[in-house]
């Protein structure tokens, strides 16, 4: 069965630079989220999507933006890293609004030096 | 609102019994719980509405006390594969949807 697809699994940049996150969700499910985790933290809700639209905030940063496309898939991008942005992202997707479980990617395991 | 969650740890022996509880000082409207191993992605064991159902995976239940706002998680007859950090994650409605608040973790170890 098709997953949560993120992409790069990996990144490694430095302080200021830029870094771009990418989700593919679950084919026919509408939702995206969007969560931080740091080391021995729980997942923090950043943002989601319902239908392409943005539907809740969390604590997403302002340097922090993220939109999701006609194909459903999502983008996280995020500006002016800093050493405090290294973390686990993982991307959620589910079909409709609540009573459906969110389905999880992999996450991609971001480094700022 | 971020949900409380006990014990913080828990250490099992193979077959042993645990219950994990998650509460909410805000009215809720589900709670999902879920278990993630070291570096993977939280995996998905269920989802329980406000109405006090009760729910099984396998060897684990759960159950939800919508007048407490509270769920419990219940790991029966404990397996190796079932260590790991649990999650619950909480909904208070339309208001927040999609919008889960994880509480902290509870963090299993099962030993032989």
């Amino acid at each position: 069965a098709a997953g949560v697809i993120q992409s790069p699994r990996h990144l490694i940049k430095e302080k200021r630079e830029t870094a771009t996150l990418k989700c593919y969700p679950i084919p026919r499910h509408d939702t995206v989220y969007w969560y931080q985790q740091g080391p021995g933290q729980d997942p923090q809700f950043l943002i989601s999507f319902y239908e392409k639209m943005q539907s809740d905030k969390g604590s997403i940063p302002d340097r922090f933006s993220a939109q999701q496309f006609s194909d459903y898939h999502s983008e996280l991008n995020m500006s002016s890293l800093e050493l405090g942005d290294s973390a686990l992202y993982f991307c959620a997707s589910s079909y409709t609004r609540l009573n459906t479980e969110a389905f999880f990617g992999q996450g991609t395991r971001l480094t700022v030096v | 609102q971020q949900p409380v969650q006990s014990p913080q740890a828990v250490i099992l022996r193979e077959g042993e019994d645990a219950v994990i509880n998650c509460s909410s000082s805000k009215a809720l409207y589900s709670v999902h719980w879920y278990r993630q191993k070291h570096g993977e992605a939280p995996v998905f064991l269920m989802i329980l509405l406000k109405g006090g159902e009760q729910k099984g995976h396998e060897k684990i239940s759960a159950s939800f006390n919508e007048k407490k706002q509270q769920s419990s998680l219940y790991l029966t007859a404990s397996q190796l594969s079932y260590s790991g950090t649990y999650f619950c994650g909480t909904e208070r409605g339309s208001d927040s949807w999609g919008k889960l608040q994880f509480g902290a973790g509870t963090q299993v170890v099962v030993t032989p």
